[in-house]
């Protein structure tokens, strides 16, 4: 089965300029997620999906980023302009999102942001 | 979401059993106990999940007392390869959807 794709693998990029993840979930899972990570921390949600409908997006810093999932299977993740305090890991996931115990979530590589 | 606590860091020699305490004094009824494993450079890995006494698989296995304020991962003769955060997460399907939030975690270092 293959796992959670995440591209690109590393990004820099200057502050103010824009940058884009892709994610692609593993096949059949209804529920995806953008972490944030910053080094030293634990992930943060920043945004969940139910199909291609946003559920939680409470700590997502709308004014730079943005999220997307049209189809329900593939999702990015855009900031714009980004910020020197960006630089983290970007981790997306999945999981069946059905209503039942034992909902395992898988993580991609994650996708390396640095701002200089 | 219920708020876990966890020790910062730990050591261990390799070959020794390793357990990691994870504080959740407001765990709520239908939350289920969660432990991913994450090494430098990829995303965190699922270990082992449990509700409620004791869950074993082939990597480690977990306790839960009767009360589920709290709970322990067991890591049995650990390896160098062992050395990673260790993460810690209580929740449960919350207006129809899965929600997880991770904490601090617990940063392992195996000692040859």
């Amino acid at each position: 089965e293959a796992g959670v794709a995440q591209s690109p693998r590393y990004k820099i990029i200057e502050k103010r300029q824009s940058v884009a993840f892709w994610c692609n979930p593993i096949s059949g899972h209804a529920t995806l997620y953008w972490y944030q990570q910053i080094l030293g921390q634990g992930p943060k949600l920043l945004i969940q999906f139910q199909n291609n409908g946003v559920v939680d997006d409470s700590q997502l810093p709308k004014d730079r980023f943005s999220a997307e999932r049209l189809k329900g299977v593939d999702s990015t993740l855009k900031i714009q302009p980004a910020k020197l305090e960006d630089s983290a890991v970007y981790l997306c996931a999945s999981s069946l999102g059905r209503i039942i115990s034992g909902n395992t979530i898988y993580f991609g590589e994650g996708s390396w942001l640095t701002v200089v | 979401l219920a708020k876990t606590t966890q020790p910062i860091s730990m050591d261990s020699y390799e070959g020794q059993e390793v357990n990691i305490t994870c504080s959740h004094n407001n765990i709520a009824t239908n939350d289920y106990i969660t432990w991913y494993q994450q090494f430098p450079s990829q995303g965190p890995r699922f270990i082992i999940q449990g509700y409620k006494t004791k869950v074993t698989n082939e990597v480690a296995s977990l306790f839960i007392p009767a009360d589920r304020k709290s709970s322990t991962l067991s890591l049995p003769r650990v390896s160098l390869s062992d050395t990673a955060v260790y993460y810690c997460l209580v929740g449960a399907p919350s207006g129809g959807y899965q929600k997880v939030t991770f904490g601090t975690g617990t940063k392992l270092q195996v000692i040859p």
